[in-house]
């Protein structure tokens, strides 16, 4: 059966820490691993990754893939209290997507 | 633009009544995409689209229904509402499928989500 698995569960750190969110999957037919940053309403789309080894970077976030391993991170370097927020990790296959139960990261000032 | 846009934004229904949940879009994407969102869960697809026209079932599409008449609209039909499909329900929308990965930056827009209650 496929599976989405994301580590911690919830996390809390102070305000200039760096977090690493943990994302690792089961899934026949690997298209591409996504990250999302869900807060009060809806997802919105942090990163597309398909390619081992290649960063993607966006400001202070940066995920990578390991497609031997199974898993993605995804990387926030000093944190700020806007990143509190839910992190989704989705993957997808030819005919589904499938998401992992989320990441509630909470930032303390 | 107004984006992905998703009414109402609250309902409560008994057990049996039908309702359909609207969602539009307003980008020209050819992809379209209903998901479920359970207290604690990921999301979950329910049926996508990849044209008017054209749909197809995704991983929990039991209990609903879809249309795709035109490019803008996906609604989401529910026939015999259930206290399972408690839930929140997000539309979303592409430009390309997201489900290949074929487009490296493919980035996937989100409606507000309707938050339905059935008891």
């Amino acid at each position: 059966e496929d599976k989405v698995v994301q580590s911690p569960l919830s996390l809390v750190v102070h305000e200039g820490d760096t977090v690493t969110l943990n994302c690792s999957y089961e899934v026949t037919n690997f298209r591409s691993l996504l990250w999302y940053k869900q807060e009060k309403k809806a997802p919105t789309f942090l990163f597309m990754l398909t390619s081992s080894g290649i960063e993607k970077k966006s400001g202070r976030l940066s995920s990578i893939l390991d497609k031997k391993e199974l898993f993605s991170i995804l990387n926030i370097t000093a944190t700020q209290t806007g990143d509190s927020a839910i992190y989704l990790c989705a993957v997808t296959r030819d005919d589904k997507i499938i998401f992992g139960k989320g990441t509630r990261l909470h930032i303390l000032p | 633009n107004a984006g992905v846009t998703q009414t109402p934004k609250f309902r409560i229904l008994k057990i049996g009544q039908s309702m359909t949940l609207q969602c539009a879009q307003d980008m020209n994407h050819n992809y379209m995409y209903w998901y479920r969102q359970d207290p604690g869960m990921g999301l979950k697809l329910i049926y996508y689209s990849v044209g008017a026209g054209i749909t197809d079932k995704g991983e929990v599409p039991n209990g609903y229904n879809v249309s795709r008449s035109t490019t803008e609209d996906f609604p989401l039909r529910l026939e015999l509402a259930a206290p399972s499909q408690t839930s929140v329900y997000f539309c979303a929308s592409s430009y390309s499928i997201l489900l290949a990965g074929w487009y490296p930056n493919n980035e996937q827009f989100f409606g507000p989500g309707t938050r339905l209650t059935v008891l």
